[in-house]
């Protein structure tokens, strides 16, 4: 079956530290996102890449890092710079450039210890 | 200001019952507007997609409406099941960029 997968499920920080939130496709996608979604808000972009080798910040990259060396995978990185790290955390694909429709991982919730 | 909003109290119907949901947004321009659902714990599913030259769309028990006049867009559910209970999110495409706006979500609880 095709789809996104996002692991781990549950994920604790200590201060200071920092971790990485995998997600990896096989749905062949050019395109792919790290959204944070926090309770009573909509879901906010952190970081999107709609090619290999290269990303772009999106409305809330600070204190997170991302890579993109293979099509199919798209690490996103909480360094300790971000200070408020608890939410859930979305990865997300789509075909091309036009995000008419958006697949989604199961997500990951990152908590701090 | 721009801003999209959902209902932000939980939405409580019997079984049967039509639900309806409202995307209002103020000071965008949308190319097209998406409803997702989210189950607790899950990623959000796309459901229907509505460009801004559309009035309505269907699919089986669902129908949205887009007005950019009102800046406003509904989705129903019909006949509505305790399996349709779960968040729903609108989102909104701009022209200018692509850029995706996503409302907070409005909880549908279907109660038997």
């Amino acid at each position: 079956d095709g789809g996104i997968t996002q692991s781990p499920k549950y994920l604790f920080r200590k201060e200071g530290q920092n971790v990485t939130l995998s997600c990896e496709q096989n749905l062949n996608h050019d395109a792919m996102y790290w959204y944070r979604q926090d309770p009573g808000q909509g879901l906010r972009l952190i970081y999107y890449s709609q090619i290999v080798n290269d990303f772009q910040k999106g409305d809330i990259a600070e204190g997170y890092s991302v890579s993109r060396e293979k099509k199919e995978s798209f690490p996103l990185t909480v360094t300790s710079a971000q200070k408020n790290p608890t939410a859930f955390y979305l990865c997300a694909s789509t075909p091309g450039q036009l995000r008419e429709k958006l697949f989604f991982g199961s997500g990951t919730q990152l908590s701090v210890l | 200001s721009q801003k999209i909003e959902q209902n932000s109290e939980a939405l409580n119907i019997q079984e049967g019952k039509t639900a309806t949901l409202t995307c209002n947004y103020t000071n965008y321009s949308p190319a097209y507007l998406q409803w997702y659902r989210q189950d607790p714990g899950r990623g959000p599913v796309f459901l229907l997609l509505i460009r801004e030259n559309e009035k309505e769309k269907r699919k089986e028990r669902l129908k949205v409406t887009f007005d950019t006049t009102l800046k406003q867009s509904l989705f129903h559910i019909t006949a509505s099941q305790p399996a349709d209970s779960a968040t729903y999110l609108c989102a909104l495409v701009l022209n200018q960029g692509g850029k995706l706006i996503f409302g907070q979500g409005t909880e549908l609880s279907v109660k038997p």
